[in-house]
C-alpha cells in the first residue's frame, strides 16, 4: 500500500499562473480532504470530497480555488491566477467511509507528504 | 469553533532530557485527539491517537494523555534523542465532524 500520494512535491509558479496539485488516496479510501499550511501556522481545512462529489468546501477561498475528485483518477486542487499569498504547503488526506464520528475509528485520516507551492 | 493551542512554540533540550509538549483545545466535545510529527519539508506522521473515552496512549518512548474536561493533552517523550528533532502537531476531531483542527505546533530541537 503506497499510502496517500501527492504530486508534485514542489511547484513554483509566477503570479497569475495556474497551479494544479494532485492527490491519489490510499487504496480502498473513497474520501479525500485537502488542508493548507501557511508559514508558521497550523493546518487549516479546505475541502472534503468523495468520488464525484464535493461534500464540504467551507474552508476554500471563494475565488480562484476549486477541487474535484473524479470517478477515475486523482483528486485535483486547482488554483487559478496564483498570488504570493497562495504560497503554502498543501496536504491531502484520505479515509475510508467515515460514517458517523461516534461509530468507529474509520474516520482516521492518513496524510500525504504534501505539495509545496511557491509563487514568485 | 474549535481553537487548538500548543505551548511552547519552540523547545530546545540536551539529549537525554524528557520532553513535555502541551496542547489545549476550547471545545471539549471531541471524538479523538491525535499527535503528529512533521519533519522539515515533509508530510505528517501520526504518532498517537487518543479516543475521547481514553485517558492516555503509549508507544515506545512516547506517552500522550488526554483530559477532556479541562481541554488538555500532553505529549511526553522520554530520553530525547537528536532524531526526535521535528515539529509536533496536535489535532482534534470534534464529535460528529470530519474536520481536524490543528495547533500551530511545537518545534523541538534536541542537541547532541
Amino acid at each position: 500500500n503506497a499510502g496517500v500520494m501527492q504530486n508534485p512535491r514542489h511547484l513554483v509558479r509566477r503570479r497569475g499562473q495556474e497551479a494544479r496539485l494532485r492527490c491519489s488516496p490510499m487504496k480502498g479510501h473513497s474520501h479525500v480532504y485537502w488542508y493548507r499550511q501557511l508559514p508558521e501556522e497550523g493546518l487549516k481545512f479546505m475541502v472534503y470530497l468523495q468520488k464525484e462529489n464535493i461534500i464540504d468546501e467551507s474552508g476554500m477561498p471563494k475565488e480562484r480555488f476549486s477541487a474535484e475528485f473524479p470517478k477515475e483518477g486523482p483528486s485535483i486542487l486547482r488554483i487559478q491566477q496564483v498570488v504570493r499569498g497562495d504560497s503554502a504547503a498543501y496536504f491531502c488526506a484520505s479515509s475510508p467511509d467515515p460514517g458517523p464520528a461516534a461509530s468507529s475509528g474509520a474516520n482516521v485520516l492518513t496524510f500525504g507528504a504534501g505539495s509545496r507551492l511557491t509563487v514568485l | 469553533k474549535q481553537e487548538v493551542t500548543q505551548i511552547p512554540a519552540a523547545l530546545s533540550v540536551p539529549e537525554g532530557e524528557n520532553l513535555v509538549l502541551n496542547c489545549s483545545f476550547t471545545d471539549s466535545a471531541i471524538y479523538n485527539l491525535q499527535w503528529f510529527r512533521q519533519d522539515p519539508g515533509k508530510g505528517l506522521t501520526s504518532l498517537l491517537l487518543i479516543q475521547s473515552s481514553q485517558r492516555e496512549q503509549t508507544s515506545g518512548r512516547l506517552n500522550a494523555s488526554l483530559d477532556k474536561s479541562s481541554g488538555r493533552s500532553t505529549l511526553y517523550i522520554a530520553a530525547s534523542q537528536p532524531g526526535d528533532s521535528a515539529t509536533y502537531l496536535c489535532a482534534v476531531l470534534r464529535s460528529n465532524d470530519y474536520k481536524l483542527s490543528f495547533g500551530a505546533g511545537t518545534t523541538v530541537t534536541v542537541r547532541a
